[in-house]
């Protein structure tokens, strides 16, 4: 039973465009939402994460957006890059980050 | 400062055959973590360990063992291994409230 669900598993985007990945946890103990990015060939790598203190956190282009109510997260990519295609990897943890429950996963491709 | 290291990178195993994966890291970390990322499940935690000399089970431990002798290494052993423990093999550490740091995997396949 997958405790982080996340949708789509991949995505198609046009060089300039909006990439927006969801995910939804069903654990309330949940109170830390990373997102890691990884590479062919490569290990994955903290791009941002949020507590469910603040509804929104933006890094440059890359936003996390959160709504405790629904136990929803979705991670946007702005200005969307050829260099952005990667599998992002949703997770959850109930503490500091020592245990993360990971989605599935979503293989994103950002088109010239 | 070579981060998180694993060994082999690749590997092909005939069924009932055993090995042992090594993680090694350089940054002190206390925690480590053994992964096993299959296509549309993310990765899922085999064993991990939150010190020299202690081990737990993660959410998919059977038909694996790990031992943590060493802080900087963590070593994860298919004692028979079996098709379905096709995967590729990743190694994680972390220290305090900074985030996991993960090794480049090890791709394993048995046939």
């Amino acid at each position: 039973q997958q405790q982080v669900k996340q949708s789509p598993q991949s995505l198609i985007v046009q060089k300039g465009g909006i990439s927006i990945i969801n995910c939804a946890y069903e654990n309330t103990a949940f109170d830390y939402f990373p997102w890691y990015q990884q590479f062919p060939g490569k290990g994955p790598a903290l791009l941002i994460a949020i507590r469910p203190d603040v509804s929104e956190k933006k890094e440059g282009r890359f936003t996390i957006s959160f709504n405790k109510s629904a136990k929803q997260f979705s991670l946007h990519i702005m200005d969307s890059q050829p260099g952005d295609s990667a599998t992002y990897f949703c997770a959850a943890s109930d503490n500091a980050g020592n245990m993360l429950t990971f989605g599935g996963g979503t293989r994103l491709m950002v088109k010239p | 400062n070579a981060g998180v290291t694993q060994t082999p990178k690749f590997r092909v195993l005939k069924t009932g055959q055993s090995m042992t994966l090594l993680c090694a890291q350089d940054m002190n970390h206390e925690y480590m973590y053994w992964y096993r990322q299959d296509p549309g499940m993310g990765l899922r935690l085999i064993h991990y360990s939150v010190g020299e000399g202690t081990t737990a089970k993660g959410e998919v431990p059977d038909g694996y063992n790990v031992s943590r002798l060493k802080k900087q290494n963590f070593l994860l052993g298919l004692e028979s291994a079996a098709p379905s423990q096709t995967s590729v093999y990743f190694c994680a550490s972390k220290q305090g409230n900074q985030p996991q740091h993960f090794g480049d995997g090890t791709r394993l396949s048995i046939l």
